[in-house]
């Protein structure tokens, strides 16, 4: 019973290019949550999707990141136009329910790096 | 907005030793996480729990919902103990967790 599948394990991009994290949730499980851990920082809170719907994007830079998670596939974040402040651990956690008192299981994150 | 704080930032010990990492915050909450976290790695959630305690070998996390407080205690620590170890809180008005900035623990041999 696989975990929470999150690829590329590392990514380095140049400044201007485009980012693409993959987050494929448990077996069963509908609701996503990205998380993103900046150097020396604790974890962030960005978006909370279920399928093909994103309920809570308070957390989400306005300008160049968005999210999906269509009916298939797996969930994507996608940060467009990187800049070096993008550099950062991101997480995927997902959870089988809805509601604040769910477990959320994660993923072993993407560390993006920014050259 | 919930704000969560764990102490100590850091915490080096002897191999053996009980430890205990200090978690609270500011708002009602649905519940309490606790996560580890290795240099590099995953997070691994440990707990979670909204009332009470639980035990899971040696761990043990507690929580007082009227302190806004949390605990997690190891017995008998072990260098594959050292990790860095943090609190979220879910609820409290926010779809996602909020969290502490972690307490990085050390267990010497």
């Amino acid at each position: 019973n696989a975990g929470v599948m999150q690829n590329p394990r590392h990514l380095v991009r140049r400044r201007g290019q485009e980012a693409r994290l993959r987050c494929s949730p448990m077996k069963g499980h509908s609701h996503v949550y990205w998380y993103r851990q900046l150097p020396e920082e604790g974890l962030k809170f960005m978006v909370y999707l279920q399928k093909e719907n994103i309920i809570d994007e308070s957390g989400m830079p306005k300008e160049r990141f968005s999210a999906e998670f269509p009916k298939e596939g797996p969930s994507i974040l996608r940060i467009q136009q990187v800049v070096r402040g993008d550099s950062a651990a991101y997480f995927c956690a997902s959870s089988s329910r809805t509601g604040r008192d769910q477990p959320q299981h994660f993923g072993d994150g993407t560390r993006l790096s920014i050259l | 907005k919930n704000e969560v704080e764990q102490s100590p930032q850091n915490l080096t010990a002897q191999e053996g030793e009980f430890i205990t990492i200090n978690c609270s915050y500011s708002v009602g909450i649905s519940a309490l996480h606790w996560l580890q976290q290795h240099p590099g790695g995953g997070i691994v959630s440990l707990f979670m729990l909204s009332s009470g305690k639980k035990k899971h070998g040696r761990l043990i996390a507690t929580i007082n919902i009227q302190e806004k407080h949390s605990s997690l205690h190891i017995t008998a620590s072990h260098p594959r103990d050292s990790a860095v170890y943090i609190c979220a809180a879910s609820g409290g008005g926010a779809d996602g967790l909020t969290f502490g900035k972690g307490t990085h623990l050390i267990i010497q041999p």
